[in-house]
């Protein structure tokens, strides 16, 4: 079974710094790969996704993120973090089966804090 | 652009109660789904629909059911509340195609039961 985890439940760094927040997935086949962002009192917002091609995806608000299959791991990088990226952060995979309805098996969340 | 909406913000119920949640999405999207988010569990899929009247459960059903009679709305019904259901429940809606789904979601309800 498909399954996704985030290793970081919580995560600090100072504004201006640099931030990787970390997913690791466990798929058989090339999984189609979604981070989403969750701003305090808010739905879910996408921030990118990858389905196949260049291993490096690039999102909305400077994010982009690095699939590698060695690693099963979709690794979501900013270089330079702003207060306003204060927010909890979903990793996510596809889940792929006969009924091909389109669920999506997320990770726990990291919530990531900005100091300023 | 896409847009989920959910009838309440912030809800107060009794233990015991019949809640009903509602989602309205605007794209004409086949599915939809239902979630409940709570701290350090992520995301938990309680019920999806591909299609009018069509329904399949998630991996946490217990307690809940859905309803969808129109392509556009998706209610999850609480048949009778109980404290262990204070959460944050979270609707999205996405198109039927071959995979490749994103999900769209609305801003969510955070629902209290005393």
């Amino acid at each position: 079974a498909q399954s996704v985890t985030q290793p970081d439940i919580h995560i600090t760094v100072s504004e201006g710094a640099s931030l990787e927040l970390r997913c690791n997935y466990s798929y058989g086949a090339t999984p189609y790969l979604f981070w989403y962002v969750q701003s305090p009192g808010q739905g879910l917002q996408l921030l990118l996704k990858y389905f196949s091609g260049d291993t490096l995806v690039q999102g909305i608000k400077g994010f982009e993120a690095e699939f590698k299959r060695s690693q099963s791991s979709f690794n979501l990088r900013k270089p330079s973090v702003h207060w306003s990226d204060a927010a909890e952060y979903f990793c996510a995979v596809e889940a792929r089966g006969s009924s091909n309805t389109g669920k999506l098996i997320f990770g726990q969340g990291t919530t990531l804090q900005v100091k300023p | 652009d896409v847009k989920v909406t959910q009838s309440s913000r912030y809800l107060v119920k009794r233990t015991g109660e019949k809640v009903f949640l509602e989602c309205v999405q605007d794209m004409d999207h086949e599915n939809m789904f239902w979630y409940r988010q709570d701290p350090g569990l992520g995301l938990r899929l309680i019920y999806f629909s591909y299609d009018v009247k069509m329904k399949e459960k998630g991996d946490i059903p217990e307690g809940y059911s859905v309803s969808r009679e129109k392509k556009e709305r998706f209610s999850l019904i609480l048949e009778s509340a109980s404290t262990n259901q204070t959460s944050m429940y979270l609707c999205a809606s996405s198109p039927w195609t071959s995979g490749r789904n994103e999900q769209f979601f609305g801003p969510g309800t955070r629902l209290t039961v005393l």
